[in-house]
């Protein structure tokens, strides 16, 4: 069954810290991985998609990497604010199918 | 232009009450998806909708659930007889096709609370 498992459930920072998301999945065949950002009461917003030959993509303060052979990926956010604060859902699709497996998010909260 | 957007953004029921809700994808979008979002869960995958071809309808739970889009644009997703566990934020997305890399934009999602 495609999973997507992400960690830590919730995290905590300071303001102006680093942190890092991880995020692990078994869906096979892979197509691509994609990071969401999604804000209370809001719809998920797309920070990042990484096809299989990516490592490592950037958007402003948030870096993605992605490992296929491990099928792993994290989400790094560099100076955290408070507008980070939110939850952070990895997202994978499989090769030939639209559908996408998601997974239950990591809720940060940045504090001053 | 403007996003994909939802209504109600909230909307309490009583068990057994049927409910409707709207869905307007973004001007153009070809590729429409709903989804359920239940307390504590990642987001579940309903039904999806591409062009003038027949929906892939695989993920409704029952057939209590239904959804049409009309003219290729709006999309309407139908709860008949609602149950207590119906209860969770229901999301629809559009993307501009089903391609490999196609983003898919969200609304803000209706909260369906059923008593």
């Amino acid at each position: 069954k495609n999973q997507v498992e992400q960690s830590p459930q919730s995290l905590i920072i300071l303001e102006g810290k680093n942190c890092t998301l991880q995020c692990n999945y078994t869906v096979s065949p892979f197509s691509n991985l994609r990071w969401y950002k999604q804000d209370t009461g809001r719809g998920p917003v797309s920070l990042t998609i990484m096809t299989f030959s990516e490592n490592t993509k950037s958007n402003g303060r948030y870096t993605a990497t992605l490992d296929a052979d491990t099928k792993q990926s994290s989400l790094h956010i560099t100076a955290s604010q408070l507008s980070d604060s939110a939850s952070y859902i990895c997202v994978v699709k499989g090769a030939g199918s639209y559908q996408l497996t998601f997974g239950k998010g990591t809720k940060l909260s940045v504090i001053p | 232009g403007a996003g994909v957007s939802q209504s109600p953004s909230n909307k309490v029921t009583e068990k057994g009450k049927d409910v409707e809700l709207r869905c307007d994808p973004i001007s153009g979008h070809t590729a429409l998806y709903w989804y359920r979002q239940s307390l504590g869960q990642g987001l579940e995958f309903l039904i999806y909708f591409q062009g003038n071809s027949a929906p892939d309808k695989s993920g409704l739970p029952s057939d209590r659930f239904s959804a049409e889009r009309t003219g290729g644009s709006v999309s309407t997703l139908t709860i008949q007889r609602t149950q207590q566990e119906d209860s969770a934020v229901y999301l629809c997305a559009s993307s501009l096709g089903a391609g490999r890399t196609d983003t898919q934009y969200f609304g803000p999602g209706t909260r369906l609370t059923v008593l």
